[in-house]
Protein backbone atom coordinates (compact mmCIF):
# COMPACT_ATOMS: atom_id res chain seq x y z
CA UNK A 1 0.00 0.00 0.00
CA UNK A 2 2.70 2.45 -0.75
CA UNK A 3 0.37 5.18 -2.36
CA UNK A 4 3.44 8.01 -3.50
CA UNK A 5 6.48 7.22 -3.19
CA UNK A 6 9.80 9.97 -3.05
CA UNK A 7 13.35 9.36 -2.63
CA UNK A 8 15.57 10.89 -1.24
CA UNK A 9 14.01 12.25 2.26
CA UNK A 10 17.48 14.75 2.92
CA UNK A 11 19.61 15.81 0.58
CA UNK A 12 22.23 18.27 1.68
CA UNK A 13 24.17 19.97 -1.82
CA UNK A 14 26.85 22.05 -2.70
CA UNK A 15 26.17 25.47 -5.23
CA UNK A 16 26.36 24.54 -8.43
CA UNK A 17 25.83 21.07 -8.26
CA UNK A 18 22.89 18.68 -9.91
CA UNK A 19 20.54 16.01 -8.83
CA UNK A 20 17.21 14.18 -8.96
CA UNK A 21 14.19 13.89 -7.20
CA UNK A 22 12.53 10.79 -7.90
CA UNK A 23 8.48 9.94 -7.68
CA UNK A 24 6.32 7.08 -8.56
CA UNK A 25 2.89 6.33 -7.91
CA UNK A 26 0.94 3.06 -7.77
CA UNK A 27 -2.25 4.15 -7.94
CA UNK A 28 -2.28 4.19 -11.72
CA UNK A 29 -2.79 8.14 -11.70
CA UNK A 30 -3.16 9.91 -14.74
CA UNK A 31 -1.75 13.02 -13.02
CA UNK A 32 1.37 14.39 -11.26
CA UNK A 33 2.72 16.83 -10.04
CA UNK A 34 5.95 18.66 -7.89
CA UNK A 35 5.97 21.03 -5.44
CA UNK A 36 8.38 23.23 -3.27
CA UNK A 37 7.07 24.06 0.52
CA UNK A 38 8.84 27.31 1.76
CA UNK A 39 7.87 29.29 5.40
CA UNK A 40 5.27 31.69 5.37
CA UNK A 41 4.48 31.19 1.52
CA UNK A 42 2.68 27.54 1.47
CA UNK A 43 2.81 25.11 -1.08
CA UNK A 44 3.78 26.67 -4.95
CA UNK A 45 3.56 23.88 -8.16
CA UNK A 46 6.73 23.72 -9.72
CA UNK A 47 5.53 21.87 -12.73
CA UNK A 48 2.54 19.20 -13.45
CA UNK A 49 1.83 16.33 -16.07
CA UNK A 50 -1.86 16.32 -16.73
CA UNK A 51 -1.16 12.52 -18.51
CA UNK A 52 1.83 10.60 -19.30
CA UNK A 53 3.93 12.23 -22.11
CA UNK A 54 3.14 15.55 -21.49
CA UNK A 55 4.22 18.16 -18.92
CA UNK A 56 3.70 21.83 -17.84
CA UNK A 57 5.10 24.43 -15.96
CA UNK A 58 3.79 25.66 -12.55
CA UNK A 59 3.98 28.74 -10.36
CA UNK A 60 7.83 28.73 -10.30
CA UNK A 61 9.21 26.66 -12.39
CA UNK A 62 12.82 28.23 -13.29
CA UNK A 63 15.79 26.51 -12.22
CA UNK A 64 14.38 23.19 -12.41
CA UNK A 65 13.00 20.41 -15.38
CA UNK A 66 10.90 17.47 -15.00
CA UNK A 67 10.61 14.21 -16.87
CA UNK A 68 7.28 12.28 -17.31
CA UNK A 69 8.89 8.76 -17.49
CA UNK A 70 6.17 6.53 -17.65
CA UNK A 71 2.45 6.69 -16.42
CA UNK A 72 4.08 5.73 -12.76
CA UNK A 73 7.19 7.94 -12.56
CA UNK A 74 7.60 11.94 -12.41
CA UNK A 75 11.06 13.06 -11.48
CA UNK A 76 12.45 16.32 -11.01
CA UNK A 77 15.88 17.79 -11.76
CA UNK A 78 17.98 20.45 -10.71
CA UNK A 79 20.92 21.29 -12.91
CA UNK A 80 22.94 23.62 -11.17
CA UNK A 81 21.43 24.46 -7.38
CA UNK A 82 21.24 27.30 -5.88
CA UNK A 83 20.62 28.58 -1.87
CA UNK A 84 17.15 29.57 -3.24
CA UNK A 85 16.45 25.95 -3.91
CA UNK A 86 16.18 24.90 -0.37
CA UNK A 87 13.01 23.72 0.27
CA UNK A 88 11.11 20.82 1.01
CA UNK A 89 9.60 19.35 -2.32
CA UNK A 90 6.79 16.70 -2.48
CA UNK A 91 5.11 15.27 -5.21
CA UNK A 92 1.77 14.51 -5.66
CA UNK A 93 -0.46 12.76 -7.96
CA UNK A 94 -4.33 12.28 -8.37
CA UNK A 95 -6.47 10.79 -11.10
CA UNK A 96 -6.91 13.24 -13.28
CA UNK A 97 -10.58 13.31 -13.59
CA UNK A 98 -11.88 16.08 -12.50
CA UNK A 99 -11.86 17.94 -8.88
CA UNK A 100 -10.26 15.33 -7.43
CA UNK A 101 -7.85 15.01 -4.07
CA UNK A 102 -4.14 14.75 -4.48
CA UNK A 103 -2.30 12.37 -2.49
CA UNK A 104 1.21 13.15 -1.78
CA UNK A 105 4.63 11.59 -0.90
CA UNK A 106 6.23 12.14 2.07
CA UNK A 107 8.62 15.27 1.07
CA UNK A 108 12.54 15.67 0.56
CA UNK A 109 14.25 18.21 2.69
CA UNK A 110 17.12 19.76 0.78
CA UNK A 111 19.54 21.76 1.64
CA UNK A 112 21.51 24.17 -0.82
CA UNK A 113 25.08 25.75 0.31
CA UNK B 1 -5.09 38.44 -5.57
CA UNK B 2 -5.35 35.88 -3.20
CA UNK B 3 -7.83 33.10 -3.96
CA UNK B 4 -7.07 30.96 -0.65
CA UNK B 5 -7.25 33.29 2.69
CA UNK B 6 -6.80 31.58 5.73
CA UNK B 7 -6.85 34.41 8.17
CA UNK B 8 -5.52 32.20 11.10
CA UNK B 9 -2.12 31.66 11.55
CA UNK B 10 -2.06 30.47 14.72
CA UNK B 11 -4.81 28.70 16.97
CA UNK B 12 -5.37 27.07 19.94
CA UNK B 13 -8.02 25.06 21.50
CA UNK B 14 -8.35 22.91 24.83
CA UNK B 15 -8.09 19.56 24.70
CA UNK B 16 -12.22 18.03 23.98
CA UNK B 17 -13.50 21.36 22.58
CA UNK B 18 -14.59 22.33 19.13
CA UNK B 19 -12.23 24.41 16.74
CA UNK B 20 -13.39 26.33 13.62
CA UNK B 21 -10.45 27.12 11.06
CA UNK B 22 -11.25 29.59 8.53
CA UNK B 23 -11.01 29.44 5.29
CA UNK B 24 -12.87 31.85 2.37
CA UNK B 25 -12.53 31.56 -1.16
CA UNK B 26 -12.64 33.52 -4.35
CA UNK B 27 -13.46 32.49 -7.85
CA UNK B 28 -15.70 33.16 -10.47
CA UNK B 29 -16.32 29.52 -12.19
CA UNK B 30 -19.33 28.15 -11.41
CA UNK B 31 -17.66 24.66 -10.67
CA UNK B 32 -15.18 24.18 -7.98
CA UNK B 33 -13.69 22.01 -5.41
CA UNK B 34 -12.37 22.79 -1.41
CA UNK B 35 -10.04 20.70 0.01
CA UNK B 36 -8.48 20.72 4.02
CA UNK B 37 -5.09 19.24 4.36
CA UNK B 38 -3.82 18.81 7.54
CA UNK B 39 0.53 18.96 7.85
CA UNK B 40 1.64 17.34 11.11
CA UNK B 41 5.08 18.05 12.35
CA UNK B 42 6.30 14.81 10.70
CA UNK B 43 5.71 16.86 7.51
CA UNK B 44 3.46 14.20 5.04
CA UNK B 45 0.40 16.26 3.29
CA UNK B 46 -2.93 14.23 4.96
CA UNK B 47 -6.02 14.79 2.90
CA UNK B 48 -9.10 15.30 5.40
CA UNK B 49 -12.49 16.47 3.51
CA UNK B 50 -13.17 17.66 0.16
CA UNK B 51 -16.43 19.74 -1.16
CA UNK B 52 -18.10 20.56 -4.18
CA UNK B 53 -18.98 23.88 -5.44
CA UNK B 54 -22.30 21.71 -6.15
CA UNK B 55 -23.03 19.35 -3.32
CA UNK B 56 -26.32 19.88 -1.03
CA UNK B 57 -25.19 18.91 2.13
CA UNK B 58 -21.98 20.08 4.19
CA UNK B 59 -19.44 17.36 3.61
CA UNK B 60 -18.32 15.36 6.84
CA UNK B 61 -15.90 13.09 7.92
CA UNK B 62 -15.47 11.74 11.14
CA UNK B 63 -14.67 14.32 13.57
CA UNK B 64 -13.98 16.35 10.73
CA UNK B 65 -16.93 18.56 8.98
CA UNK B 66 -16.48 21.67 6.59
CA UNK B 67 -19.23 24.73 6.89
CA UNK B 68 -19.79 25.45 3.58
CA UNK B 69 -21.27 29.00 2.82
CA UNK B 70 -21.46 29.35 -0.82
CA UNK B 71 -22.63 32.95 -0.96
CA UNK B 72 -20.47 34.37 1.21
CA UNK B 73 -17.24 32.07 -0.10
CA UNK B 74 -15.86 30.63 2.67
CA UNK B 75 -15.90 26.92 3.74
CA UNK B 76 -14.38 26.40 7.39
CA UNK B 77 -13.02 23.56 8.56
CA UNK B 78 -14.29 22.03 12.36
CA UNK B 79 -12.89 20.04 14.22
CA UNK B 80 -15.12 18.57 17.01
CA UNK B 81 -13.73 17.18 20.41
CA UNK B 82 -10.10 18.25 19.48
CA UNK B 83 -7.78 15.39 20.19
CA UNK B 84 -3.57 16.29 20.86
CA UNK B 85 -2.84 14.47 17.53
CA UNK B 86 -4.58 17.72 16.11
CA UNK B 87 -1.71 19.80 16.56
CA UNK B 88 -0.34 20.36 12.99
CA UNK B 89 -1.06 23.01 10.31
CA UNK B 90 -3.72 23.17 7.91
CA UNK B 91 -4.40 24.13 4.51
CA UNK B 92 -6.89 25.01 2.74
CA UNK B 93 -6.97 24.33 -1.16
CA UNK B 94 -9.21 25.03 -4.30
CA UNK B 95 -9.34 23.45 -7.47
CA UNK B 96 -11.97 25.06 -10.22
CA UNK B 97 -13.20 22.81 -12.73
CA UNK B 98 -13.70 25.08 -15.53
CA UNK B 99 -10.77 26.50 -18.28
CA UNK B 100 -8.74 23.23 -19.11
CA UNK B 101 -5.67 25.33 -18.43
CA UNK B 102 -6.18 26.02 -14.90
CA UNK B 103 -7.98 22.61 -13.75
CA UNK B 104 -5.00 20.67 -12.97
CA UNK B 105 -4.14 23.42 -10.10
CA UNK B 106 -4.66 23.36 -6.58
CA UNK B 107 -4.52 26.73 -5.56
CA UNK B 108 -3.31 26.77 -1.81
CA UNK B 109 -4.16 28.64 1.25
CA UNK B 110 -0.26 29.85 3.56
CA UNK B 111 -1.90 27.18 6.42
CA UNK B 112 -3.13 27.76 10.25
CA UNK B 113 -1.37 26.56 13.18
CA UNK B 114 -3.51 24.51 15.60
CA UNK B 115 -2.17 23.93 18.92
CA UNK B 116 -4.01 21.59 20.83
CA UNK B 117 -3.80 22.22 25.07
CA UNK B 118 -3.96 19.15 26.98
Amino acid sequence: NAGVTQTPKFQVLKTGQSMTLQCAQDMNHNSMYWYRQDPGMGLRLIYYSASEGTTDKGEVPNGYNVSRLNKREFSLRLESAAPSQTSVYFCASSTGTGLEKLFFGSGTQLSVL
Amino acid sequence: AQKITQTQPGMFVQEKEAVTLDCTYDTSDPSYGLFWYKQPSSGEMIFLIYQGSYDQQNATEGRYSLNFQKARKSANLVISASQLGDSAMYFCAMREGGNAGNNRKLIWGLGTSLAVNP
